[in-house]
């Protein structure tokens, strides 16, 4: 499977300000997701993110407070702006490699706590 | 509209115990799949097993067993011997077909496993 790296893997935050979190694979894929997961909830997905296209949201998430980028195959980056503490979260990305049948494997996760 | 419900939120053995976590799932496609994942502390997510749901053959690898009841649209996870390492959230979900584009994933709360010693 793809090895998949995240940065920066924690962060503690100030109210108002924004973070941007990384996504790198080791292979090209072609679809990467974002997901959001509160403590001690379940994950819920944010958004998909396709090379070269903007990306598609979820319902209850909004481009000027989540802005994703894809530049190329290997690469996404999330932002969290005007962050608040309800922001705090594990944010993950994930990617879906064809194996001949989908599968998403996940990266390490960043853990924000925004005070 | 898809559906995944754990209803343990979290169980607790002791080690070399055997643990069944349970999965009930809804959905409106013939054709799904079906997958668990592990959590540990760490907070990263593990891929543990894909099933489809044409294939309702119980898989074993090592430790671990599942057993998929189309019946009872159900999806239950065993740890046979349980280890302490395997304390961990664990997360059921479920997909819709491939050819919908793309798999969106549904998760459920998950099961929270404490193995003590």
């Amino acid at each position: 499977s793809a090895v998949i790296s995240q940065k920066p893997s924690r962060d503690i935050c100030q109210r108002g300000t924004s973070l941007t979190i990384q996504c790198q694979v080791d292979s090209q894929v072609t679809m990467m997701f974002w997901y959001r997961q509160q403590p001690g909830q379940s994950l819920t997905l944010i958004a998909t993110a396709n090379q070269g296209s903007e990306a598609t949201y979820e319902s209850g998430f909004v481009i000027d407070k989540f802005p994703i980028s894809r530049p190329n195959l290997t690469f996404s980056t999330l932002t969290v702006s005007n962050m608040s503490p309800e922001d705090s979260s594990i944010y993950l990305c994930s990617v879906e490699e064809r194996e001949g049948i989908d599968t998403q494997y996940f990266g390490p996760g960043t853990r924000l706590t925004v005070l | 509209a898809q559906k995944v419900t754990q209803a343990q939120t979290e169980i607790s053995v002791v080690e070399k115990e055997d643990v069944t976590l349970d999965c009930v799932y809804e959905t409106r496609d013939t054709t799904y799949y079906l997958f668990w994942y592990k959590q540990p502390p760490s907070g990263e997510l593990v891929f543990l097993i894909r099933r489809n749901s044409f294939d309702e053959q119980n898989e074993i690898s090592g430790r671990y067993s599942w057993n998929f009841q189309k019946s009872t649209s159900s999806f239950n996870f065993t740890i046979t011997a349980s280890q302490v390492v395997d304390s961990a959230v664990y997360f059921c979900a479920l997909s819709p077909p491939m050819n919908s584009g793309y798999s969106t994933l549904t998760f459920g709360k998950g099961t929270m496993l404490l193995v003590s010693p």
